[in-house]
């Protein structure tokens, strides 16, 4: 398995810009995590889905932001209108929820930076 | 929620030298608690996890103890190396996993 894939790795973009963020869990995995890295504020949840289903999105900042996980295979993390301070790695992750949570797999990030 | 706290924030050891690092949570109802690598411009890896009702777990050079009634777990390094250089995040989970601050670990030759 390739792991958990993350597009693209790098992005830059003009404030006010649409970004959108994708992920393509591990074959199998139920799970799926985005968090957000920054020296700040270290690694914060975002949101987690279980079995395509939203559970817990209190993480996301403001309303700009959204995720959406239309199947098994493939999640997005939208912002819009971006921002400077939204500048950070995103991570996406996946495990396999078989009551107990098993380890997360995390995919190699996306780097964004808001001019 | 969750609340994971952390500490040192900075830890710099001699090769071969042992390095400890401790993380406190607030949920009791916590019951798995993972610890992860994170080498510079790299993914979080996972290096070792306990859960609640095992009180150590020992990897070769690595090892987590874990005090449920006084909440808190340790990682331990032995015989550290520079490969061992590298920020550490703990993390504890009743459903949804909360991370620590992160521990930058320097290994000096």
């Amino acid at each position: 398995d390739a792991g958990v894939i993350q597009s693209p790795r790098h992005e830059v973009t003009e404030m006010g810009q649409e970004v959108t963020l994708r992920c393509k869990p591990i074959s199998g995995h139920n799970s799926l995590f985005w968090y957000r890295q920054t020296m700040m504020r270290g690694l914060e949840l975002l949101i987690y889905f279980n079995n395509n289903v939203p559970i817990d999105d209190s993480g996301m900042p403001e309303d700009r932001f959204s995720a959406k996980m239309p199947n098994a295979s493939f999640s997005t993390l939208k912002i819009q209108p971006s921002e400077p301070r939204d500048s950070a790695v995103y991570f996406c992750a996946s495990s396999l929820d078989r009551g107990l949570l098993e380890k997360l797999f995390f995919g190699s990030g996306t780097q964004l930076s808001v001019l | 929620g969750e609340n994971v706290e952390q500490h040192p924030s900075t830890l710099s050891v001699q090769e071969g030298d042992s390095a400890v690092i401790k993380c406190t949570y607030s949920d009791s109802a916590s019951n798995y608690f993972p610890w992860y690598k994170q080498e510079l411009g790299k993914r979080p890896q996972l290096i070792i996890d306990i859960r609640s009702n095992v009180g150590e777990k020992k990897d070769q050079r690595i090892a987590v103890t874990l005090n449920k009634t006084a909440k808190h777990f340790s990682l331990h390094i032995t015989e550290t190396q520079p490969e061992d250089s590298a920020v550490y995040f703990c993390a504890a989970t009743y459903g949804k996993l909360t991370f620590g601050q992160g521990t930058i670990l320097t290994v000096h030759p």
